[in-house]
């Protein structure tokens, strides 16, 4: 079984530009989460989707971030215009409603 | 600040030796635990996990142990190996038991030795 998508590895963008990641979740699973990963440190949530609806998104800076999961499978992340500050992994995960988080590889964000 | 947090940045061992990571946290009303290992260049992988209704939990070469006491939560992994060098993360939740609200610690660098 393929496990959690994401496209793409890496990305090198000048500040002010935008950027989108995109995810496929694994197949069956309804919840699917996008985190961010500061070099060092743990992930921390962004966004967490129940099929189409994003049910959390209290820790997404709405100003420049945003995310869609039009169908409730694949999801995108865009960051319009990226700052310095935004260099770090984003990575998606999904699961079965609350059980198991399965993590993708994630994407390396550089901004320079 | 951080709730969840490790106590050693880094760990070195020599191989087929035993590990003990550690974690602690601050939020009593967790009452769901998650070891993770993140190898360089890929997204977190489950390892182990315990409720707080538990004290001890064992897998294959792992164990984690809870501390509800001193709110402290640690893995073990018995004859570490080279496969065994990662980042590990251990992660609470903090919405009542489900598992989509995890809070990450900052992790420990297990270097494997030879």
């Amino acid at each position: 079984e393929a496990g959690v998508v994401q496209s793409p590895r890496y990305k090198i963008i000048e500040k002010k530009q935008p950027v989108a990641f995109w995810c496929n979740p694994i197949s069956g699973h309804n919840t699917l989460y996008w985190y961010r990963q500061n070099l060092g440190q743990g992930p921390e949530l962004l966004i967490r989707y129940e099929n189409e609806e994003a049910v959390d998104d209290s820790q997404l800076p709405k100003d420049r971030f945003s995310a869609e999961r039009l169908k409730g499978v694949d999801s995108t992340l865009k960051i319009q215009p990226a700052e310095l500050g935004d260099s770090a992994v984003y990575l998606c995960a999904s699961s079965k409603g609350d059980n198991e988080q399965f993590f993708g590889p994630g994407t390396r964000l550089t901004v320079l | 600040g951080e709730s969840v947090g490790l106590h050693l940045p880094t760990l070195s061992v020599q191989e087929g030796d035993n590990s003990i990571i550690n974690c602690a946290y601050s939020n009593s009303a967790s009452d769901y635990f998650i070891w993770y290992k993140q190898e360089s260049g890929k997204g977190p992988q489950f390892i182990i996990d315990i409720r707080s209704n538990m004290d001890k939990r064992q897998g294959q070469r792992v164990t984690v142990l809870l501390n509800k006491t001193v709110k402290h939560l640690s893995l073990q992994i018995a004859a570490t190996q080279p496969g065994d060098s990662a980042v590990y993360f251990c992660a609470e939740n903090r919405s009542g038991g489900s598992n989509y609200k995890l809070t990450f610690g900052k992790g420990t660098l297990l270097t494997v030795n030879p």
